[in-house]
This record gives structure tokens, sequence and C-alpha cells, in this order.
């Protein structure tokens, strides 16, 4: 069964510094996401992409982070210059076309120091 | 915000058929109902949706209230495996997902 990847599984990085997150979605999918989740937090959804675009953001999305689908088959999340607050989980996940049904990746853990 | 009221938890025993309810009074026309679960350090999945009509899929069924204000996820015949978060979920013609707090379904053997 196809799946969403996501690289790498987990990211340390000092703050103040650029993280790139790295998703692969199912290969036919056309609607691409990426959601976050803070430890022992709900689900916060930061930005939908169709059609090499933005299609809505969150107010957590903000001018720090960028997203991109450089080759046709990544799926990147940018953040600029990091903070403490943005240690979370991030999960990317997408959608066929004509469907509803959100695959999810497995999630990268971020750690800001 | 959340559109949808969850209880926090609920407990079944293994074997048993389990029903995790879920009210969204104010719901539009256009929001479909979307359920999905996250099971103990995972990505989200994907369970079932439906916007009027009654839904089955391999994994569970979903109940849809005649006034839509409320649904009710069912599982057949829960296993230990089918712990995890339920999230009741309204989302429009976007497909965008705003996650509410869910209910923490505990498998008893």
């Amino acid at each position: 069964e196809p799946e969403v990847t996501q690289t790498p599984s987990h990211q340390v990085t000092q703050m103040g510094q650029e993280v790139i997150l790295r998703c692969v979605p199912i290969s036919n999918h056309l609607y691409f996401y990426w959601y976050r989740q803070i430890l022992g937090q709900k689900v916060e959804f930061l930005v939908s992409f169709y059609n090499n675009e933005i299609s809505e953001k969150s107010e957590i999305f903000d001018d720090q982070f960028s997203v991109e689908r450089p080759d046709g088959s990544n799926f990147t999340l940018k953040i600029r210059s990091t903070k403490l607050e943005d240690s979370a989980m991030y999960f990317c996940a997408s959608i066929g076309s004509g469907n509803r049904e959100q695959y999810f990746g497995p999630g990268t853990r971020l750690t800001v120091t | 915000d959340a559109k949808t009221t969850q209880p926090n938890s609920m407990e079944s025993n293994e074997e048993e058929p389990v029903h995790l309810p879920c009210n969204h009074s104010t719901i539009s026309g256009t929001d479909y109902i979307h359920w999905y679960r996250q099971l103990p350090s995972q990505g989200p999945e994907y369970v079932i949706h439906g916007l009027t009509s009654n839904v089955n899929n391999r994994m569970a069924s979903l109940a849809i209230a005649e006034d839509r204000k409320s649904s009710t996820l069912i599982l057949h015949r829960a296993t230990l495996r089918d712990a995890a978060v339920y999230y009741c979920i309204l989302s429009e013609s976007n497909y965008q997902l705003i996650w509410g707090a869910g209910t923490k379904l505990i498998i008893k053997p």
C-alpha cells in the first residue's frame, strides 16, 4: 500500500537555525498539508498546498515558515529561524483527486535547543 | 476552534463493540464528518467519513443522526490495537482539518 514518508524522523537544531523537513507524498496525490503537534497537545493545521501554491494557511504559519514542492515528488517545510516553541512533531499529509482521505506520514520530531 | 464535542476518554472491553459519540450542533450543510485516529507515537490515520448517510468500511461504521448534529463511530469488535485517540472532525470542501482534543479510547483485555 502506498504511503507518505518523512525525513528525518528526528531533527535536533539550535535556536535561530534554519531547518527543512522533507516529505514524499503519495505519487498521484494533488493536495498536500503540513500539521504540527506539540507534545501532549492537539494536532494543529499549518498549511495546505495545491497546484504549486499555498491554498490556505493558519495563524501559526507566519513569515518564518515556507513550503515548496521543488521537484514534483518532495514537499518541504522550511523554518527559517527556529524558536524553542517550534519544538513539536510535524506531520505531512496528502490527498488524491476526488478523495477526502488524508494520508499522513509518520512525522518528524523537531527539537529546538 | 474545533466545531465538535467528544468525551475526553472511554473504556471498552476487548472484542466488544465500541460506540464513540460526537456532537456537532453547528454543522453546516457542506461540512463532511471525518474520523481519524492516532495510535501512540504515530501519525494520524484516516478511519471513515460521511456527509448524510451512514457509512461502512473495513475499519468501522459511521452512524449520522438525521439532523446531522451528532454522529457515532462504531468499532464492531475492538482489539487492543484499537487503543488510540479518536478525532471527530468537520471539514468543508477545502479539505482542511481542524482538530479537537479527541477521545482517548482505552481497551481492557
